[in-house]
């Protein structure tokens, strides 16, 4: 089955902690994004990339960190500097230029 | 600034009872407006791509619309397993990201047996 995978679904962590979330695709997207969702929030963009060794801030990417050394990884570390971690991590991908993208099952991180 | 605005927040329904979900939105140069359902505690999943006004999709209960500055989700005869919160985003030509999209908050639907 083609689809999205995120891992952990959970994560805990302690403050002042980076932490890396998991992000692979088996649908040959050549885009991949990172959202975050917070309660009464709209999805926002933290980072994406269009093609392998290539990707942009979004509208909230301090914080966060990025590689895309694969066509089908995205992985996203939350760094200490990030001042409130803890949310609903969204991963998702699309065709280069459409704008339908697909979501993963997203990882909650809870950091205290 | 480019808004997506979505109305109501949440919307109780008793199972049967039609009703709509609006979107609405301020751009210029629309290139797509993409409607998606999220169950609690998981990722959206995709319904529908609206591209141009006048444009309508179906699926099963769902049938969204699109106008110049709007869109409806109607959802006829409505079971409670169509309770979700429902998301509408909106493509907007950022430059060379092109496939950027602006989401609005969702409406809470819950509809009662």
């Amino acid at each position: 089955d083609g689809g999205i995978t995120q891992s952990p679904k959970y994560l805990f962590r302690k403050e002042g902690q980076n932490v890396t979330l998991s992000c692979e695709q088996n649908l040959n997207h050549d885009a991949m994004y990172w959202y975050r969702q917070d309660p009464g929030q709209g999805l926002r963009l933290i980072y994406y990339s269009q093609i392998v060794n290539d990707f942009q801030k979004g509208d909230i990417a301090e914080g966060y960190s990025v590689s895309r050394e694969k066509k089908e990884s995205f992985p996203l570390t939350v760094t200490s500097a990030q001042k409130n971690p803890t949310a609903f991590y969204l991963c998702a991908s699309s065709i280069l230029r459409n704008g339908e993208q697909y979501f993963g099952p997203g990882t909650r991180l809870t950091v205290t | 600034e480019d808004q997506v605005t979505q109305s109501p927040e949440a919307l109780r329904l008793q199972e049967g009872e039609s009703s709509s979900l609006n979107c609405s939105y301020t751009v210029s140069g629309l290139r797509g407006l993409f409607w998606y359902r999220q169950d609690p505690g998981k990722g959206p999943e995709f319904l529908f791509t609206l591209y141009s006004a006048g444009e309508e999709k179906e699926k099963e209960r769902l049938k969204a619309t699109l106008t110049k500055k709007e869109s409806f989700l109607h959802i006829t005869a409505p079971k409670p397993e169509d309770s979700a919160t429902y998301l509408c985003a909106v493509q907007f030509p950022y430059g060379g990201a092109t496939n950027k999209l602006i989401f609005g908050t969702g409406t809470l639907l819950a509809v009662q047996p």
